[in-house]
Parts: structure tokens; C-alpha cells; sequence
């Protein structure tokens, strides 16, 4: 069975500073990876998504992930973080050889961001 | 509609009572899930949708829970005689289809106490 690990349960960063969010899966073949995001109040919000080719991926506001198959990561990153990045954040993993598109999250990671 | 709902957004309940939550998902969409998520977790899946059929109930805890789609839209997911471990954010998604590159769009949830 798939899994998602996000070893990094709470993270602080300075209002520009740069961020990397952690995210390790178990899966048996070529996963379906995703980030989502989730503000207080509102639903998840998907960030970005992973299926296969270019291993860099980009997505809304400004984030990016990368897949790295050998270390079966796919890390979430942001050049210069704004206020408005303060969330909680997910990485999903999609199982495809059942039926439907069940997503798998980790335990996601609380983003505070300083002023 | 224009986003998924879901309704009622806060339930508190009495252990062994039964409950009723519902999710109105996006109206051209023809698949829908279930989520459960614990404070400090992940969602957790529960079941899935392809308009009427249920082709996955795997995720659901017990037999005290069920979910109907009776007509290819609104779902319902019901908790019989609730218990404490319950309480939890139920969120609904909905898709187009069942395939993964179909993005999930997550409603607000439904926040559940059971006392």
C-alpha cells in the first residue's frame, strides 16, 4: 500500500526567505504525486501535480516540486515566501491500480511565516 | 454550483446519535469522495463515487458508516450511533472523472463533535 511521509510537522520562515517543504512516498510503480494546500476556513486547494516527464514541476503562486525517483521524494519549494504562504500543507500520493483516484496524504506541515 | 459545499459546516452531537452530513459537489462532475480527517492528520479515504455507483467502500471504518448518491449528485455520508473517535473533518471532493489526472476540488468539510 502507498504511503506519505512529511517528517517536518511545523516550520517557521522569515517573509522572504526561501522554503522547502519535505515529502518522502512509498509506492510499488510511477507514482501520481501531489501538494495541496489548506488555509483555515477552506478546502484543500491543489498547489501543483506530478505525473510523469519533466520532474520539475511548477504551480500556483510561485511554488515548484521536484521529483527525485532515488530518493523517492518530491520536496516543495518557494524562492521568497509572502504572509499569505501561511497554511498547512499536503503531500498526496494517488493510487492508480485501484479503481478511482483515491489520494493518500501525509500528516502535512504547519507553515508560519515571520514578518 | 460554482465550488463543492457541504453542509451543515459544524455538527456536535451526543454519542450514540445518529448523524447526516452532505456534500454538494460540482455539478458536471461525475465522480466524488469522502474524506475523513483527524485533528493534527491527513484526510483519510473513505469512499468514492462515479455518479450513482460505489464501486469502493474500503476506506469506511465500520459498518456504522454509509454514504448514498442516489442520483448522481448530492451525496450523503451518515454515522450511525456516533462515538467519541469519530469526531473529525469530513470533506467531500469532487472530479470529472475517475482518473487521476482529473483534479480533485475539496469542499470546505464538515467539522463533527461528538461528546
Amino acid at each position: 500500500a502507498q504511503s506519505v511521509t512529511q517528517p517536518d510537522i511545523h516550520i517557521t520562515v522569515s517573509e522572504g526567505a526561501s522554503l522547502e517543504l519535505r515529502c518522502n512516498y512509498s509506492y510499488g510503480a510511477t507514482p501520481y504525486l501531489f501538494w495541496y494546500v489548506q488555509s483555515p476556513g477552506q478546502g484543500l486547494q491543489l498547489l501543483l501535480k506530478y505525473f510523469s516527464g519533466d520532474t520539475l514541476v511548477q504551480g500556483i503562486k510561485g511554488f515548484e516540486a521536484e521529483f527525485k525517483r532515488s530518493q523517492s521524494s518530491f520536496n516543495l519549494r518557494k524562492p521568497s515566501v509572502h504572509w499569505s504562504d501561511a497554511a498547512e500543507y499536503f503531500c498526496a500520493v494517488g493510487a492508480v491500480e485501484t479503481s478511482g483516484s483515491r489520494l493518500t496524504f501525509g500528516e502535512g506541515t504547519q507553515l508560519t511565516v515571520n514578518p | 454550483g460554482a465550488g463543492v459545499s457541504q453542509s451543515p459546516r459544524y455538527k456536535v452531537t451526543k454519542r450514540g446519535q445518529d448523524v447526516t452530513l452532505r456534500c454538494d459537489p460540482i455539478s458536471s462532475h461525475a465522480t466524488l469522495y469522502w474524506y475523513q480527517q483527524a485533528l493534527g492528520q491527513g484526510p483519510e479515504f473513505l469512499t468514492y463515487f462515479n455518479y450513482e455507483a460505489q464501486p469502493d467502500k474500503s476506506g469506511l471504518p465500520s459498518d456504522r458508516f454509509s454514504a448514498e448518491r442516489p442520483e448522481g449528485s448530492i451525496s450523503t455520508l451518515t454515522i450511525q450511533r456516533t462515538e467519541q473517535r469519530d469526531s473529525a473533518m469530513y470533506r467531500c471532493a469532487s472530479s470529472q472523472g475517475t482518473s487521476p489526472y482529473n483534479e480533485q476540488f475539496f469542499g470546505p468539510g464538515t467539522r463533527l463533535t461528538v461528546l
